[in-house]
Order: structure tokens, then C-alpha cells, then sequence
């Protein structure tokens, strides 16, 4: 069975642009969930789909956006990009949410670099 | 959000030798606890998920015991080897054991 995979991997972009990145969870995993990771702030996360819905958020600015497609397919979209969110973001799936021991499976992450 | 902390930072050990590190959380509205390994150029691997006050798990060398009481997981790795090497992550997550709030990590070094 295939994991999680991401698109790009790698990306630089320059401040005031806007960029999306892409994640396909495992088959069968409805779930998906986006994690920021920097240095200074390990991981944190981001927001959670489910059935196309955003089910949970974390403390980030309405510049941080995502979608869930009918495929379960997601996609997180950052506008106006700022030197700040060069970071590494990963993507993470599971079955569903309220299942006990509800374990998540991460990609490989996207690099983002902005200048 | 309730912060996770856990300690040391880092961890520098001899092949052979066993260690373990903390992870601390607020005790309150506890749903699970998730461990994670996460090497160097890899993606974040599940170690452990654990829900149950007293709850211990093993997998190899490697396990964990909870106590949600209290607020804290105690996660040991015996006989240390050097693919041991790692990033540990332990996270809390919400009543759909969705949404993780991580710690820091503890980064171990294992030197031959």
C-alpha cells in the first residue's frame, strides 16, 4: 500500500506570493491533517479535513488555507507569503477521526523556502 | 492549546546503553498520547498510541508507559544502537485522536 505522498517536495517562492501544496493520503484514509515545522517552533499543526470539511484549526492566519477534495485528495494554499513560513510542512492521514488509537501516518513533507 | 513539554533536549548516548525521556502534559481533558519517531530525511514514524492511565507499550527494545493522572510519559529505549538515532517526538491530540499538539522532541545521538 502506497503512503502519503506530497507535491512538490521542494519549492522557493518570494515574499508576496501566493503557493499550494498538494497531499494524497493513503488509500482508504479520509483524514488528513497539515503540520507546519520550523525550527524555533517544531511541529505544529495546521487544520484538519474530513468528508471535505475543516474539522479542526490550529492558531495560524487566514492566509493559511486548505481544502479537501471528494478523493480525499487535500490541498493547503498560504497567500502573501511572508519570510516566516519558509518552513517544512507535512501532511499526515488516517482512517478516520474518533477512532481509538487513531494513528497517523506522515509524508514526506514540502520544503518551502521563501526569499 | 495545552502545551506538551518534554525533556531533555538532547541526548547523547554509548551503543549499549539504555535511556529513556519525558513527556509532560496537562492532565486535564486527556484523550491519547502519541510517540514518534522522526529520522533524519524521513517522515515522522508511529511509534506508540496510548489512551489508558497505566498503560504501557513495547515494540523491540523500545517502550512507553502513561500516566494520564498526572500528566506524563516516560518512553525507554534498552540497549541503545546507533539506528536508534532520532528525533522523539510525543504528542497529545483531541477526542477524534485527531489534531496532535507535539513537544519539542528529544534528538538522541547514539555513538558506536
Amino acid at each position: 500500500k502506497a503512503g502519503v505522498t506530497q507535491t512538490p517536495r521542494y519549492l522557493i517562492k518570494t515574499r508576496g506570493q501566493q503557493v499550494t501544496l498538494s497531499c494524497s493520503p493513503i488509500s482508504g484514509h479520509r483524514s488528513v491533517s497539515w503540520y507546519q515545522q520550523t525550527p524555533g517552533q517544531g511541529l505544529q499543526f495546521l487544520f484538519e479535513y474530513f468528508s471535505e470539511t475543516q474539522r479542526n484549526k490550529g492558531n495560524f492566519p487566514g492566509r493559511f488555507s486548505g481544502r479537501q477534495f471528494s478523493n480525499s485528495r487535500s490541498e493547503m494554499n498560504v497567500s502573501t507569503l511572508e519570510l516566516g513560513d519558509s518552513a517544512l510542512y507535512l501532511c499526515a492521514s488516517s482512517l478516520a477521526p474518533g477512532l481509538v488509537h487513531n494513528e497517523q501516518f506522515f509524508g514526506p513533507g514540502t520544503r518551502l523556502t521563501v526569499l | 492549546i495545552l502545551n506538551v513539554e518534554q525533556s531533555p533536549q538532547s541526548l547523547h548516548v554509548q551503543e549499549g546503553d539504555s535511556t529513556n525521556f519525558t513527556c509532560s502534559f496537562p492532565s486535564s481533558n486527556f484523550y491519547a498520547l502519541h510517540w514518534y519517531r522522526w529520522e533524519t530525511a524521513k517522515s515522522p514514524e508511529a511509534l506508540f498510541v496510548m489512551t489508558l492511565n497505566g498503560d504501557e507499550k513495547k515494540k523491540g527494545r523500545i517502550s512507553a508507559t502513561l500516566n494520564t493522572k498526572e500528566g506524563y510519559s516516560y518512553l525507554y529505549i534498552k540497549g541503545s544502537q546507533p539506528e536508534d538515532s532520532a528525533t522523539y517526538l510525543c504528542a497529545r491530540s483531541n477526542q477524534a485522536g485527531t489534531a496532535l499538539i507535539f513537544g519539542k522532541g528529544t534528538t538522541l545521538s547514539v555513538s558506536s
